[in-house]
């Protein structure tokens, strides 16, 4: 069974700086989708980047960046020029590409605070 | 373009009742997963339903259980309301079956079961 590690329950940073949010995965697929979302105060699940397993190149979205390290199963995100509407919890999430099996996986979230 | 939408937003229940979530996906979105976050936990998967059919079930009792209707809208039904269903439950929707298309979030509806 796959499974979705997030080590951080918090992280903190300050406004305008750079901060890496860790996600480890545990799975014996070779094809499958990571992703990460944010989910702020209001509750509504944002996608915020999303990276395929077969491609090497890093997945970037805007600030939003990615280390995809798959022999490693590690997939972190780094926000750059971080702001304040930065903060948030934010998933780490895997889903298999294997017909039949579209649930999501997550980890249990890192809370990122934002200092001014 | 509208997003997924979910009713009511909040939900007060007492022990033993039954609860009943409602969610619309986007439109043209055939898909809808449902996700129970209680509190200090990630989400667990609970159903996905696609064309009308429940396609895959997460590690819960049959007490939870859904629908999906002709327009692609569902219906999460949980019977014999426990406490420990106290959690924020969240739809959400994807273009269809092919393997590679994105989840889109609700805003969830947050079930309290006193």
């Amino acid at each position: 069974a796959q499974t979705v590690t997030q080590s951080q329950p918090e992280m903190s940073v300050q406004e305008a700086e750079t901060v890496t949010l860790s996600c480890t995965y545990d799975t014996s697929e070779s094809d499958y989708y990571l992703f990460w979302y944010k989910q702020p105060p209001s509750r509504q699940m944002i996608l915020v980047i999303r990276q395929e397993a077969y491609k090497q190149q890093n997945a970037t979205e805007n600030r939003f960046s990615v280390n995809f390290q798959k022999a490693a199963k590690s997939f972190s995100l780094k926000i750059s020029d971080s702001q304040l509407g930065d903060a948030a919890m934010y998933f780490c999430a895997y889903r298999s590409a294997r017909s039949g099996t579209y649930k999501y996986i997550f980890g249990t979230g890192t809370r990122l605070k934002v200092l001014a | 373009e509208a997003g997924v939408t979910q009713s009511p937003t909040h939900l007060i229940k007492t022990r033993g009742q039954q609860a009943t979530l409602r969610c619309s996906p986007i439109s043209g979105h055939t898909s809808v997963y449902w996700y129970q976050q209680a509190l200090g936990l990630g989400l667990q998967f609970l159903l996905w339903y696609d064309e009308g059919e429940e396609r895959n079930r997460g590690n819960f009792p049959p007490r939870f259980s859904g629908r999906q209707f002709p327009n692609y809208s569902s219906e999460l039904n949980v019977n014999a309301l426990e406490l420990e269903d106290s959690a924020l439950y969240l739809c959400a929707s994807s273009p269809g079956t092919g393997g590679r298309e994105t989840q889109y979030f609700g805003p969830g509806t947050r079930l309290l079961v006193l």
